[in-house]
C-alpha cells in the first residue's frame, strides 16, 4: 500500500535554529498538507499546497514557516528560528483530490526544540 | 466555523463487547466527516469516511460510523471489540464551504481489556 514519508523520525534543536522536516507523498497525489500535535492536544492544520503554491494556511502557520516542494516528489516544512513552543509531532499528509478525499499522513516527525 | 466534540477522553471496553466513540461535529455548510486511528508511534490511519450517500459508512478493520444529521454526530462502532483495538481515536471534519482543510476532535483513547 502506497505510503507518505516522513524524515527525520526525531530531531532534536536548539532554539533559535531553522529546521527543515521532509516529506515524500504518495506519487499520484495531488494535494499536500502539513499539520503539527502538541504533546496532549489536538492535531491543528498548518497548511496545504496544490499546484506549487499554497492553498490554506492557519493562523499557526506564521512567517517563521514555510513550504516548498523542490524537486517534484518532496516537499518539506522550514521553520526559520524555532521557539520552544515549536515543540510537537508534525504530520505531512497527502490526497488524490479536494475535499471528499482521504488523507493519509505519514508517520510524523517529533520536533523537540531544547 | 467548524468544530469537532469528542466528549469522552477515555472509553473502556472488555473484548468482544460492542464498542462505540462519540463524535459531534458543527459546520456552516455539509459536512464531510473522517475517523482516523493513532497507534502509539505511529502516524494516523484512515478508517473511514462519510462524504454522501447511505448514513451508515463502513470501513477498516470491522469499523463503522454513522451519519446523524439532526444530531449532527458521526459516532464509530463496532460490534465486537479486539484487544488489538486499543488506540487514539480521532475525529475530523472539513466543511465543504469551509476549503480543504481537515478540523480534528481532541481524540478518544479506546482501551479495551481481555
Amino acid at each position: 500500500e502506497p505510503e507518505v514519508t516522513q524524515t527525520p523520525s526525531h530531531q532534536v534543536t536548539q532554539m533559535g535554529q531553522e529546521v527543515i522536516l521532509r516529506c515524500v507523498p504518495i506519487s499520484n497525489h495531488l494535494y499536500f498538507y502539513w499539520y503539527r500535535q502538541i504533546l496532549g492536544q489536538k492535531v491543528e492544520f498548518l497548511v496545504s499546497f496544490y499546484n506549487n503554491e499554497i492553498s490554506e494556511k492557519s493562523e499557526i502557520f506564521d512567517d517563521q514557516f514555510s513550504v516548498e516542494r523542490p524537486d517534484g516528489s518532496n516537499f518539506t516544512l522550514k521553520i526559520r528560528s524555532t521557539k520552544l513552543e515549536d515543540s510537537a509531532m508534525y504530520f505531512c499528509a497527502s490526497s488524490e483530490g479536494a475535499l471528499g478525499y482521504g488523507y493519509t499522513f505519514g508517520s510524523g516527525t517529533r520536533l523537540t526544540v531544547v | 466555523a467548524q468544530s469537532v466534540a469528542q466528549p469522552e477522553d477515555q472509553v473502556n471496553v472488555a473484548e468482544g463487547n460492542p464498542l462505540t466513540v462519540k463524535c459531534t461535529y458543527s459546520v456552516s455548510g455539509n459536512p464531510y466527516l473522517f475517523w482516523y486511528v493513532q497507534y502509539p508511534n505511529r502516524g494516523l490511519q484512515f478508517l473511514l469516511k462519510y462524504i454522501t450517500g447511505d448514513n451508515l459508512v463502513k470501513g477498516s478493520y470491522g469499523f463503522e460510523a454513522e451519519f446523524n444529521k439532526s444530531q449532527t454526530s458521526f459516532h464509530l462502532k463496532k460490534p465486537s471489540a479486539l484487544v488489538s483495538d486499543s488506540a487514539l481515536y480521532f475525529c475530523a471534519v472539513r466543511d465543504n464551504n469551509a476549503g480543504n482543510m481537515l478540523n480534528f476532535g481532541g481524540g478518544t483513547r479506546l482501551m479495551v481489556k481481555p
